[in-house]
């Protein structure tokens, strides 16, 4: 089945140690994006990649950065994790020419 | 600033009633809404959609109905099932190429059969 896959499924870090979350798609769609959501929150959109071109939403920390080294693959770095990063990221896909996006099953951070 | 507001942060139906779950939005610049669903442990899954020039879509068991000038769209699920029972965020969409969608915290729904 295509899909988004989102690895790993919970990730725990400490404080200020570099972490790398991991996502990809056999959906072959141009678009790809990250969202945080924290607890009982709405998802916010960090940045998104159509194809190789990186859109970053004005009130993204310089903390977060986003790799995209192929159509099906695309990271999300997190330099230097604070407590406050601690949340639910989403990654999500779409064609590019429709306003339907499809997400992963997310990945849940924990910062110590 | 919230810009699409879920205010009931839960809701629950009988089995076979109609759910009702309710979503406001402040920028009359969305043009494009959308509702998703999402089980524990998963990721959202689109439900439905509808556009500003209609003011009604419906799937199955699943209508959104949109009234613009409340700025007001609301998801009628009949009749209810206990497979319902998950978070549901709605969404929207500034305008036609942007790719940003804005959600609300979403309405947790609980089916009791």
């Amino acid at each position: 089945d295509a899909m988004v896959i989102q690895n790993p499924r919970y990730q725990v870090t400490q404080f200020g140690k570099p972490v790398t979350l991991s996502c990809s798609q056999t959906l072959n769609h141009n678009v790809m994006y990250w969202y945080q959501q924290k607890s009982s929150q709405a998802p916010k959109l960090l940045f998104h990649y159509y194809d190789k071109d990186f859109n970053n939403e004005a009130d993204t920390p310089d903390n977060f950065q986003s790799r995209r080294p192929n159509t099906s693959f695309c990271f999300l770095d997190i330099r230097s994790p604070g407590l406050g990063d601690a949340a639910m990221y989403l990654c999500a896909t779409s064609p590019g020419d429709t306003d339907t996006q499809y997400f992963g099953p997310g990945t849940r951070l924990t910062v110590l | 600033d919230q810009q699409v507001k879920q205010n009931s942060p839960s809701l629950s139906v009988q089995e076979g009633r109609i759910s009702i779950l309710n979503c406001d939005y402040t920028n009359s610049m969305f043009d494009y809404f959308l509702w998703y669903k999402k089980y524990p442990a998963e990721g959202p899954t689109f439900l439905i959609s509808i556009s500003s020039i209609k003011d009604k879509n419906e799937d199955g068991r699943f209508t959104v109905f949109l009234n613009k000038s409340a700025k007001h769209l609301s998801l009628h699920i009949v009749p209810s099932q206990p497979g319902d029972s998950a978070v549901y965020f709605c969404a929207a969409r500034k305008r036609a190429g942007s790719y940003q969608l804005t959600f609300g915290k979403g309405t947790k729904l609980s089916v009791i059969p």
